[in-house]
């Protein structure tokens, strides 16, 4: 069964520190994998998806994400997070070719920034 | 002004109810979903719309259903609302022609407290 799953529900870091947003897949087939992310009060914007080719994506916001398909992970890092990060995050994941119907989201990540 | 609009932002209501939520888009997307999101749940889909004529029913669809007016116009309706259908409700698009993106456009959501 498809599945994503991220394992930390709340997370905080001090500004200027690296951040590091885990999540893993279940897919039956070469995945896409996606970052989103919702700012309070707002809907979500993508940050950053993985198709093929390089493992490491470069996305807004000075973002970037690896896969890594032997470990069925796709993390988000930021090398210094700045207290507009504080937000949730979603991982999801979906096929090649299939509707956006068919993508499933994890249950997201909340992340707070200690100044 | 939002690609993505939907009314009302916020909404209270009592058990039994008949309840519209409205998105309409600027975006020029033939498709467009609708989402509900719970703490720890993440985002789940609700309904979908490939068309004016393709409606299809996602993960959660008991309880609700759902209106394509227009290419741009998609409404939600709750027929009797129940306390757990509480919840921030999402409409979100998607360009068929960009179909291997798979990225979904949203809007800021609609909370509604079902009383």
């Amino acid at each position: 069964a498809q599945s994503v799953t991220q394992p930390d529900i709340h997370i905080t870091v001090s500004e200027g520190a690296s951040l590091e947003l885990r999540c893993n897949y279940s897919y039956g087939a070469t995945p896409y994998l996606f970052w989103y992310v919702q700012s309070p009060g707002q809907g979500l914007q993508l940050l950053l998806k993985y198709f093929s080719g390089d493992t490491l994506v470069q996305g807004i916001k000075g973002f970037e994400a690896e896969f890594k398909r032997s470990q069925s992970s796709f993390n988000l890092r930021k090398p210094s997070v700045h207290w507009s990060d504080a937000a949730e995050y979603f991982c999801a994941v979906g096929g090649r070719y299939s509707s956006a119907s068919k993508i499933i989201f994890g249950s997201g990540t909340r992340l707070s920034i200690r100044p | 002004d939002a690609d993505v609009t939907q009314t009302p932002r916020n909404r209270i209501t009592k058990t039994g109810k008949r309840i519209m939520l409205e998105c309409s888009q600027t975006k020029g997307h033939d498709r467009m979903y609708w989402y509900r999101q719970d703490p720890g749940l993440g985002l789940r889909l609700i309904y979908y719309s490939f068309d004016v004529k393709d409606i299809n029913k996602g993960e959660i669809s008991d309880g609700y259903s759902v209106s394509r007016q227009a290419q741009a116009k998609f409404s939600l309706s709750l027929e009797s609302a129940i306390p757990n259908q509480t919840a921030l409700y999402f409409c979100a698009t998607s360009d068929s022609l960009n179909l291997n993106t798979g990225e979904l456009f949203f809007g800021e959501g609609s909370r509604l407290t079902v009383l």
